[in-house]
């Protein structure tokens, strides 16, 4: 059963633009919501974080937006560079002991210049 | 630097063959975590570990695979008997339960095992 549904698959973005990768969850106990960018032959590593008390995170030039009554988040690239081009991750977890992530299968961002 | 290590890199092993992975955590880290990544797809949990305590296996670990900290430091994931199927980037990650940053999981490089 997948619990977190990440779209699209893949994303060709010109320099300088917007990328926007989208999720969904299922389950309610989720509490928190990473995202992480992996280049590839490397783990992934953490990008941005948000928890459901707050609708919107910002960081540099990635956002995080959060909806917890459709249990949809997203990730903002603004001004997307070629040095963005890897795989976004999204994921989920309950806090707490059972803090495993539960993944997105990812979305391929390809930045042109 | 001292982020999550893992050792070896890469692995190939012929079928049947048994496999050892090793993590090291980042220091001070108490909870170590097991995921592993297939080609395409993002990394599924497999196990973790609250210092030396396995407190959580997915229904993914076989019982062909164990995995131990026996000091609440580093710890291994063994495999037994390799299929192809296990064929896979084993991902190890840590975080701590305390601290301003108690929720976030660091992930190692992780091990390529191909099993042929």
């Amino acid at each position: 059963q997948q619990q977190v549904k990440q779209s699209p698959q893949s994303l060709i973005v010109q320099k300088g633009g917007i990328s926007i990768i989208n999720c969904a969850y299922e389950n309610t106990a989720f509490d928190y919501f990473p995202w992480y960018q992996q280049f590839p032959g490397k783990g992934p590593a953490l990008l941005i974080a948000i928890r459901p008390d707050v609708s919107e995170k910002k960081e540099g030039r990635f956002t995080i937006s959060f909806n917890k009554s459709a249990k949809q988040f997203s990730l903002h690239i603004m001004d997307s560079q070629p040095g963005d081009s890897a795989t976004y991750f999204c994921a989920a977890s309950p806090t707490g002991t059972a803090s495993k992530l539960t993944f997105g299968t990812g979305t391929r961002l390809q930045v042109t210049l | 630097d001292t982020g999550v290590s893992q050792d070896p890199r890469h692995k190939i092993t012929k079928r049947g063959q048994n496999v050892t992975f090793r993590c090291d955590p980042i220091s001070e880290h108490n909870r170590l975590y097991w995921y592993r990544q297939t080609l395409g797809q993002g990394p599924e949990f497999l196990t973790y570990f609250q210092n030396e305590a396995q407190l959580e296996k997915s229904r993914l670990l076989s019982d062909r695979f164990s995995a131990e900290r026996p000091k609440g430091s580093f710890s291994t994931l063994e495999i037994q008997r390799t299929e192809q199927g296990d064929s896979a980037m084993y991902l190890c990650a840590s975080s701590s339960t305390d601290g301003p940053t108690w929720e976030t999981q660091y992930f190692g490089p992780g091990t390529r095992l191909l099993v042929l």
